[in-house]
């Protein structure tokens, strides 16, 4: 059983297109993430939601529009895709403590994302 | 602006020897994670280390967690060809891991 799986690995797309990508976790955590992972492997955060609520919004241009329609899922919604927007995508997912929040404890396996 | 630093970039062994990377930072975190990426895969948490001078072990690989909480190492003894991807530090602040920020990893190739 995957832990956190994200749909589709791969996407291509022309300028100008909107996307989806999905994750879903199996784990019972609280706290989901989309991460962007540029060609230097740099990992930064986009966005956190905890238990469906938006926790953190990193500077992510609007075009960028995350839900969470439950506790195990996290989708990404990206309108009028750039060339820039070219990236791993990643999802996580973390267990919260009774101290506060953990890091990304489980990551998907990354979505491709590649504007022509 | 909290960053973490990871030295260094690049790393290409012989199987058999040991070797130490860094993560270092002017920032203090409440806990700090080390993951390891393969190529095609999402990073795969290795360890969190959470009070200051806390040495874990996981098989040949030891983490160290700076007494000021502002640093990490990771060694590894006779690296194994298994160990070769990318090993990402990430650091969590005080406000929580929501806010955890990664390293930019250090690429280790192990040669046969």
């Amino acid at each position: 059983d995957t832990a956190v799986s994200q749909t589709p690995k791969y996407l291509v797309t022309q300028m100008g297109n909107d996307k989806s990508i999905k994750c879903e976790q199996n784990l019972g955590h609280d706290t989901m993430y989309w991460y962007k992972q540029d060609s230097k492997k740099f990992l930064k955060i986009m966005f956190s939601y905890n238990n469906k609520e938006l926790i953190i919004n990193e500077t992510v241009p609007n075009r960028f529009s995350p839900k969470s329609p439950d506790k195990a899922h996290l989708n990404l919604h990206i309108n009028s895709l750039e060339l820039g927007d070219s990236a791993v995508y990643f999802c996580a997912s973390s267990q919260d403590l009774a101290g506060g929040s953990s890091p990304p404890a489980f990551f998907g396996q990354g979505t491709r994302l590649t504007v022509v | 602006t909290q960053l973490l630093e990871q030295s260094p970039q690049f790393l290409s062994i012989q199987e058999g020897e040991n070797l130490t990377v860094y993560c270092n930072s002017s920032s203090v975190f409440s806990s700090l994670q080390w993951y390891r990426q393969e190529p095609g895969e999402g990073p795969v948490l290795l360890v969190t280390v959470v009070t200051g001078g806390e040495v874990k072990k996981l098989k040949r690989l030891t983490f160290q967690f700076g007494d000021a909480r502002k640093d990490s190492s990771l060694h590894i003894t006779a690296a194994q060809p298994g160990d070769t991807g990318l090993y990402l530090c990430a650091g969590s602040p005080n406000t929580g891991g929501f806010k955890t920020i990664f390293g930019a990893g250090t690429r280790l190739f192990v040669k046969a």
